[in-house]
């Protein structure tokens, strides 16, 4: 069964200190992998995503993410984290036909 | 439109009573889902649509629940006999054609409280 795990419930960090969060998945084929983000009031958004290709992807506002298929792992990375990256993060694993979401990560970042 | 449009955006009901929620997905997206966001667990999957034909409603909790899509466009989610385990934010989203392979695009959700 697929499935999605985010280690890391809540997170709190000072202004300009470094991101991990970690992503772990369970799918049986080819995975299309997802980071999306979801600031205070408002909608969910895609921050990044992996299909195929350079295991290291980039996406908006510095964030990264490394694909690494051995670990099934992608774990979402930033240098350098402002207040405005105060929000809760999402993980997902792309099946056939939907997302499959882990439980979130709120990032809290203090100035 | 230029977005996901859902509404309400917020409806207090009572247990027991039916609720009708929309969504109006972006224009000339053929591929619609549901999910169900509830406190510290993440987003559920309910139901996606391919044009009007749901061939994955997998995620609907039971029997209560059910979805409609008419004209490849506008989807209701219909909740019948409420239950407080109901309460929730309902999530829209759409993309341009199915599979995973294409960026999904949510709305800002129908915050649903059961009292």
């Amino acid at each position: 069964a697929q499935s999605v795990s985010q280690h890391n419930h809540h997170v709190i960090l000072s202004e300009a200190a470094s991101l991990e969060l970690g992503c772990n998945y369970s799918y049986g084929g080819t995975v299309n992998l997802f980071w999306y983000v979801q600031y205070p009031g408002q909608h969910l958004q895609l921050l990044l995503k992996y299909f195929s290709g350079d295991p290291l992807v980039k996406g908006i506002k510095g964030f990264e993410a490394e694909f690494i298929k051995s670990k099934f792992s992608f774990n979402l990375r930033k240098p350098s984290v402002q207040w405005s990256d105060t929000a809760e993060y999402f993980c997902a694993v792309g099946g056939y036909n939907k997302l499959i979401f882990g439980a979130g990560t709120r990032l809290a970042v203090h100035p | 439109g230029a977005g996901v449009s859902q509404s309400p955006s917020n409806k207090v009901t009572e247990k027991g009573k039916d609720v009708e929620l929309r969504c109006d997905p972006i224009s000339g997206h053929t591929a619609l889902y549901w999910y169900r966001q509830s406190l510290g667990q993440g987003l559920e999957f309910l139901i996606y649509f391919q044009g009007n034909s749901a061939p994955d409603k997998s995620g609907l909790p039971s029997d209560r629940f059910s979805a409609e899509r008419t004209g490849g466009s506008v989807s209701t989610l219909t909740i019948q006999r409420t239950q407080q385990e109901d309460s929730a934010v309902y999530l829209c989203a759409s993309s341009y054609k199915g599979g995973s392979g294409n960026t999904i695009y949510f709305g800002e959700g129908s915050w649903l409280t059961v009292v």
